[in-house]
């Protein structure tokens, strides 16, 4: 599994919007990223899932470089409860085993 | 609610005894994934059954093992229990071979 690094905190205000990047240098023809976000205490939860280019849902946005070192999270607008844990992951797609290996994600704080 | 449920909520035992933890994932997956967090090592991935068939092992001691029935709920069993397995034990599922895995809430352990 390709290693990933991304930032260890980040602090934003409520509105505006949220860029979280991560880096994966190391990342295979077959990888695909996906970001998930946990609230303490809780289970991590799906937010996106890319493999080049830009990919949006009701959530996030991913933007992903053509040479796919590197993918960034956009969080539009965010809000106090956006304040979690945001994690990268890199894996392949293929085979049957599907292991997430967290690493220590990115604590974003949302101030009022 | 992520559709996927977990038993108990919280478990308080002693050390030395055996538990055990129930999973029972979401309607139509296949697939279902133990992690454990703790706070000083993070989220671990344990270990991930496909349709009946262990698929992956991860950081899974050989004090614990798991298995998944045949209507898929999967039961994860923690023996000879030492205060280093206090943690959130997570269930998670997925409809296929996916990265998008969805985590049920977690059983807190307290090994005293």
């Amino acid at each position: 599994l390709a290693k990933t690094t991304q930032p260890i905190s980040m602090d934003s205000y409520e509105g505006q919007e949220v860029n979280i990047t991560c880096s994966h240098n190391n990342i295979a023809t077959n990888d695909y990223i996906t970001w998930y976000q946990q609230f303490p205490s809780q289970g991590p939860r799906f937010i996106i899932q890319g493999y080049k280019t830009k990919v949006t849902n009701e959530v996030a946005s991913l933007f992903i470089p053509a040479d796919r070192k590197s993918s960034t999270l956009s969080l539009p607008r965010v809000s106090l409860s956006d304040t979690a844990v945001y994690y990268c992951l890199v894996g392949a797609a293929s085979g049957s085993a599907r292991q997430l290996t967290f690493g220590s994600g990115t604590q974003l704080t949302v101030l009022p | 609610d992520s559709g996927v449920t977990q038993t108990p909520k919280h478990l308080i035992t002693a050390t030395g005894q055996r538990v055990t933890l129930r999973c029972s994932p979401r309607s139509g997956d296949l697939s279902v994934y133990w992690y454990q967090q703790s706070l000083d090592q993070g989220l671990q991935f344990l270990i991930q059954y496909y349709n009946g068939e262990e698929r992956a092992k991860g950081n899974i001691l050989e004090r614990f093992s798991a298995q998944q029935f045949p209507d898929l709920h999967s039961e994860l069993n923690l023996s000879s229990l030492e205060l280093g397995d206090s943690a959130l034990y997570f269930c998670a599922s997925s409809r296929d071979r996916s990265y998008e895995q969805y985590f049920g809430p977690g059983t807190r352990l307290t090994v005293t």
